[in-house]
């Protein structure tokens, strides 16, 4: 049963352009999502965190956005650049019980120049 | 600061063996947790030690433990392994406040033959 859910495995964008990376849970006791950015053969950093008392947080050419009633998170990266390439994993984590982060599958991002 | 380092980066191993992964964490660090990355089912969370201390398990089989020294430095052993554990297997490290700290590893890429 996935609690974090990418329906998407890749994405296609040209350099420039607007990426979104959409990310739906089930869980209504999480409260702390984040956006992880993983390269082949590195382990995956951190990319921007919201927590539930806000519905938007931006920064630089990342904003993350979360609509609470609809379970939904979404990553804008604008302007998309070839060096985003890579895959992109949505997290979420229930912080009242000290939950472990659950991860989505992953979505690639190709940006082509 | 330096980073979180697993060791090895790459095994091969055959069906049956057992098999030890070494972490450590970013210095100062005291929890670490331990994922592991499949292309089916993205980044799933195998347990998480604070203080020499198991504090959060998930749910893989028995055959998957771990431990934590007193320095902070983890290792996770898989026994009598099976051609399903080929995976990367990811560490990461925080200083206790939270899963949301977390920094990841390079992963050890486990090949079982």
């Amino acid at each position: 049963d996935q609690q974090v859910k990418q329906n998407s495995p890749s994405l296609s964008v040209q350099e420039g352009r607007i990426s979104i990376l959409n990310c739906d849970y089930t869980n209504s006791m999480f409260d702390y999502f984040l956006w992880y950015k993983k390269y082949p053969a590195e382990g995956p950093t951190f990319l921007i965190s919201i927590s539930s008392i806000k519905d938007k947080n931006e920064d630089g050419r990342f904003t993350v956005f979360l609509n609470k009633s609809a379970k939904h998170l979404s990553l804008h990266i604008v302007p998309s650049q070839p060096g985003d390439s890579a895959v992109y994993f949505c997290a979420a984590s229930a912080t009242s019980g000290n939950t472990p982060l659950v991860f989505g599958k992953g979505t690639r991002l190709s940006v082509i120049a | 600061k330096a980073g979180v380092t697993q060791t090895p980066r790459y095994l091969i191993k055959t069906r049956g063996q057992q098999v030890t992964l070494s972490c450590s964490p970013i210095s100062g660090h005291r929890s670490v947790s331990w994922y592991q990355q499949t292309p089916g089912q993205g980044l799933q969370f195998l347990f998480e030690y604070f203080s020499e201390t198991q504090r959060n398990k998930g749910n893989f089989p028995g055959r998957f433990s771990g431990r934590q020294f007193s320095n902070s430095r983890s290792e996770m052993n898989v026994s009598t392994l099976e051609l399903g554990d080929s995976a990367l297997y990811l560490c990461a490290s925080s200083s206790g406040g939270g899963y949301y700290e977390q920094y990841f590893g390079p992963g050890t890429r486990l090949t079982v033959t």
